[in-house]
């Protein structure tokens, strides 16, 4: 099974800032990874997918990068409602395992 | 737009099952999509249970697979859930979900349901 290994655990930035997550694997996923936001009491909304493809409907100060083993999830200027977990996910080579990160949480001051 | 809305127990006895239900409003079940079940321990993160075809084909996380059946109604454009043995760790908000496949020929889940809590306790 791919171990996704986000950091860091809890991210507190103010509004503006700009916010990196990351999210490392135990072996290569290739493009393989997508990024969702979990507001609290909320499901899950897919954010990034194929590791830099914004989904429809996602505002552009999301960014996503990466490939192989190293990605990151990029937020430019955030906003208060960015407050959330940020979770990253991959499935390389179907049908392999799904598998999700541990969550970023990320705070607004 | 297509709906997700999972319904069922709320409160399950140790050592029974867990049973779920999705309903897909909007859309078709026969779609080119998989659907799939994740949960979520109260507190912590997600962990993606299994997926079924339309056709009836399955794929479970191996963790649960000698626990889990997933299993679909095509006529009432639903898929359920099954989960047998349950422990308190079993306890978690139950999400039903579509994957849709992407150019690059990956899967990520692009609608998700509201969840639905089910505790397993006596």
């Amino acid at each position: 099974e791919i171990v996704l290994t986000q950091s860091p655990a809890t991210l507190s930035l103010s509004p503006g800032e700009r916010a990196t997550l990351s999210c490392r694997a135990s072996q290569s996923v290739s493009s393989s990874l997508a990024w969702y936001q979990q507001k609290p009491g909320q499901a899950p909304r897919l954010l990034i997918y194929d590791a830099s493809n914004r989904a429809t409907g996602i505002p552009a100060r999301f960014s996503g990068s990466g490939s192989g083993t190293d990605f990151t999830l990029t937020i430019s200027s955030l906003e208060p409602e960015d407050l959330a977990v940020y979770y990253c996910q991959q499935r390389s080579n179907w049908p392999r395992p799904i598998t999700f990160g541990q969550g970023t949480r990320l705070e607004i001051k | 737009q297509v709906q997700l809305q999972e319904s069922g127990p709320g409160l399950v006895k140790p050592s029974g099952t867990l049973s779920l239900t999705c309903a897909v409003s909007g859309g078709s079940i026969s779609s080119s999509n998989w659907w799939s079940w994740v949960r979520q321990p109260p507190g912590k993160g997600l962990e993606w249970i299994g997926e079924i075809y339309h056709s009836g084909s399955t794929n479970y996380n191996p963790s649960l697979k000698s626990r889990v059946t997933i299993s679909v109604d095509k006529s009432k454009n639903q898929f359920s859930l099954k989960l047998s043995s349950v422990t308190a760790a079993d306890t978690a908000v139950y999400y039903c979900a579509r994957l849709f496949y992407t150019e690059n020929s990956n899967w990520y889940f692009d609608l998700w349901g509201r969840g639905t809590l089910v505790t397993v306790s006596s």
